[in-house]
C-alpha cells in the first residue's frame, strides 16, 4: 500500500523557516518524481514544487522560487520541503503528493497533510 | 499558466440522482501524442484529494464505475450516475499538460 506521511509543519513567525518532510513507503520511491502541494484555509490547490527521481530536475511556483527548496533522500525513502522568508500568505496545508510512473503529468496518490501557520 | 475554471460551484444532490461538473481550460489539453491531459479528483471532508478520473475518462483504481468522464479539447464534464452519501466532498479538475499543473476553483457537492 502506498503511504506518504508528512510532518514538520507548525506554527512560525513571517521571515521564519521550516523544513517538511514526507516518508514514502509501500513503493520504489526512487523511480518516482515527487511534489508538494498547498491549500491555504478553505482555498483550493496549488502546486509548489516538484523534483525528479534523481533530483536532476527541480521546478518551482513562481510564489515561492527564491525561498524554497525541495530534496529527497532516496536512502530513507524521503523528501523534504526546506521553506525560508516564510509570508503569511505560505499559511496552508502541504501535502506531498506522487508523480505517476514516468510522468510529470498528474498526481496518484497524496499523502494528509501538513499544516503550516505564518503569523506573528 | 493554464486556467480552468469549473462550474456550479455548489450543488446539492439528492441520494440516487444524477450529477453533472463541467470544467473549462484556456487552452486546449491535447498533446500531439494523442493524449489529453485532464484529470478529476475528489477532497473528501478532512481528507486529502484522490485521484478519480485520469486522461479525461479513464478510472483510477478502485473507481466506483458510477462515476465518469467525458470531453475534448478544452470542454470537459465528469458525472456521478447515482450520488451516494459517501460522494459529498470538493471535487477539482487539473489540467497535466504543462507545468504548473493547475487546478479548478472547486465544486462542493453535498446530498440533500
Amino acid at each position: 500500500e502506498v503511504q506518504l506521511v508528512e510532518s514538520g509543519g507548525g506554527l512560525v513567525k513571517p521571515g521564519g523557516s521550516l523544513r517538511l518532510s514526507c516518508a514514502a513507503s509501500g513503493f520504489t520511491f526512487s523511480s518516482y518524481s515527487m511534489n508538494w502541494v498547498r491549500q491555504a484555509p478553505g482555498k483550493g490547490l496549488e502546486w509548489v514544487s516538484s523534483i525528479s527521481s534523481s533530483s536532476s530536475y527541480i521546478y518551482y511556483a513562481d510564489s515561492v522560487k527564491g525561498r524554497f527548496t525541495i530534496s529527497r533522500d532516496n536512502a530513507k525513502n524521503s523528501l523534504y520541503l526546506q521553506m525560508n522568508s516564510l509570508r503569511a500568505e505560505d499559511t496552508a496545508v502541504y501535502y506531498c503528493a506522487r508523480y505517476q510512473i514516468s510522468s510529470w503529468t498528474y498526481f496518484d496518490y497524496w499523502g494528509q497533510g501538513t499544516l503550516v501557520t505564518v503569523s506573528s | 499558466d493554464i486556467v480552468m475554471t469549473q462550474t456550479p460551484l455548489s450543488l446539492s444532490v439528492t441520494p440516487g440522482q444524477p450529477a453533472s461538473i463541467s470544467c473549462k481550460s484556456s487552452q486546449s489539453l491535447l498533446h500531439s501524442d494523442g493524449k489529453t491531459y485532464l484529470y478529476w479528483y475528489l477532497q473528501k471532508p478532512g481528507q486529502s484529494p484522490q485521484l478519480l478520473i485520469y486522461e479525461v475518462s479513464s478510472r483510477f483504481s478502485g473507481v466506483p464505475d458510477r462515476f465518469s468522464g467525458s470531453g475534448s479539447g478544452t470542454d470537459f464534464t465528469l458525472k456521478i450516475s447515482r450520488v451516494e452519501a459517501e460522494d459529498v466532498g470538493v471535487y477539482y479538475c487539473m489540467q497535466g499538460i504543462h507545468l504548473p499543473q493547475t487546478f479548478g476553483q472547486g465544486t462542493k457537492l453535498e446530498i440533500k
